[in-house]
């Protein structure tokens, strides 16, 4: 079985550019979860879909930051722009929605800004 | 306010030796599970174990185990044997139910280094 992958694995990009990162979840796994892992700090949530509804996206910066999870499986989490302090890795992660929803982690992407 | 603190940041020891990583976490729940998980430098991140709340048993995964004391709010992890393999990035994390969703709160890591 396939895990979460998600691409880029890596992007460089000028401030005030925007950017976007794909994520694809395990098989079945109707929850999908955008983190921000800043260097050297455990990730943080940004936003929760369940199927294609963003339930949760109360630590999503709503200025510049938008996802989205249209059909409910795949999802893009997107900065425009993007600004010096988005330097970080986004995670990207799935679960079940029932019994044990252990959550998987992709590679995550690892933006950097200049 | 769920926390989860981490007080080591770095920890380094001896292939072969046996490591404890500290975990402290703050809530007002009864019912919550705890994980630790392992991120190797540039890899993913992967379940390492869990423990149920309500289980007073300390979890064990092979080499790895915990010390669960509820009371303190404490969740210690042990690698016993250390292998090389097992330096990588450790969070702690805390995961409880709100408004019908679980959300998972990490520690800050610790950075485990096993020389050979």
């Amino acid at each position: 079985e396939a895990g979460v992958v998600q691409s880029p694995r890596y992007k460089i990009i000028e401030k005030k550019q925007p950017v976007a990162f794909w994520c694809n979840p395990i098989s079945g796994h109707n929850t999908l979860y955008w983190y921000l892992q800043n260097l050297g700090q455990g990730p943080e949530l940004l936003i929760r879909y369940e199927n294609e509804e963003a339930v949760d996206d109360s630590q999503l910066p709503k200025d510049r930051f938008s996802a989205e999870r249209l059909k409910g499986v795949d999802s893009t989490l997107k900065i425009q722009p993007a600004e010096l302090g988005d330097s970080a890795v986004y995670l990207c992660a799935s679960s079940r929605s029932w019994g044990n929803n252990e959550q998987f982690f992709g590679p995550g992407t690892r933006l950097t800004v200049l | 306010a769920q926390t989860v603190t981490q007080s080591q940041p770095e920890m380094s020891v001896q292939e072969a030796e046996t490591v404890t990583l500290s975990c402290t976490y703050d809530t007002s729940e009864n019912n919550y599970y705890l994980f630790w998980y392992k991120q190797p430098p540039s890899r993913q991140m992967i379940l390492v174990i869990r423990q149920e709340a309500y289980k007073q048993q300390n979890a064990t995964e092979n080499r790895f185990s915990v010390n669960f004391q509820k009371a303190a709010k404490s969740f210690s992890l042990k690698i016993s044997d250390s292998q090389l393999g097992d330096t990588a990035m450790y969070f702690c994390a805390f995961r409880f139910s709100t408004q019908g969703a679980q959300k998972l709160v990490f520690g800050q890591g610790t950075r485990l280094t096993i020389n050979p």
